[in-house]
């Protein structure tokens, strides 16, 4: 089965500037999310979409970044204005089932933020 | 607040050096512990989930095992493409997977 897509697979910008990542998840996979990954750390959570719904954001910057899911499957992240700290990995990941625990996520391999 | 702790953060082993990576947790409630592999410029694949304290999973050279307070993925016989990094998570009742912050593990041949 095709993966989760991202797109770009780079990005470098200046701060203060605006960028935007897309993903296109697994066929029919009912849960995405979004997470950051800082060099030499863990992916860190940012947004949990279950369909078209927020299930979790309360990790997501929201002064700055914005998510939005399409009719339940695309999905864009935004950030906007940039600061030097959002530089990292951003990285989309899709599950099966909605509302479901111990589900395995499938991982996109994301988009590499440079913010100069 | 749920807490992941990995060590080492890096292992470099000769091919057929066998050893144990540990990831240790607290947490209120653990619904599911994995552990996943990123290889360079690629996200996270998904290799084991485990349940509850006691539960052991194989996958090829890899063996995942858990207890109340930690987990260890043990690699035998390592071969150079098990070079990667290996992150461990934690899931309780909220749902969100908390990571930590992976072992590099190198393997020489």
């Amino acid at each position: 089965e095709a993966g989760v897509a991202q797109s770009p697979r780079y990005k470098i910008i200046e701060k203060r500037q605006s960028v935007a990542f897309w993903c296109n998840p697994i066929s029919g996979h009912a849960t995405l999310y979004w997470y950051q990954q800082i060099l030499g750390q863990g992916p860190k959570l940012l947004i949990q979409f279950q369909n078209n719904g927020v299930v979790d954001d309360s990790q997501l910057p929201k002064d700055r970044f914005s998510a939005e899911r399409l009719k339940g499957v695309d999905s864009t992240l935004k950030i906007q204005p940039a600061k030097l700290e959002d530089s990292a990995v951003y990285l989309c990941a899709s599950s099966q089932r909605a509302g479901r625990l111990n589900e395995k996520l499938f991982f996109g391999s994301g988009t590499q933020l440079s913010v100069l | 607040e749920d807490q992941v702790t990995q060590s080492p953060e890096a292992l470099r082993l000769q091919e057929g050096e066998s050893s144990s990576l540990n990831c240790s947790y607290t947490v209120s409630g653990l619904r599911g512990l994995f552990w996943y592999r990123q290889d360079p410029g690629k996200g996270p694949e998904f290799l084991f989930t485990l349940y509850s304290a006691g539960e052991e999973k194989e996958k090829e050279r890899l063996k995942a095992t858990l207890t109340k307070k930690e987990s260890f993925l043990h690699i035998t016989a390592p071969k150079p493409e098990d070079s990667a990094t290996y992150l461990c998570a934690v899931q309780a009742s909220g749902s969100r997977l908390t990571f930590g912050e992976g072992t590099q593990l190198t393997v020489n041949p």
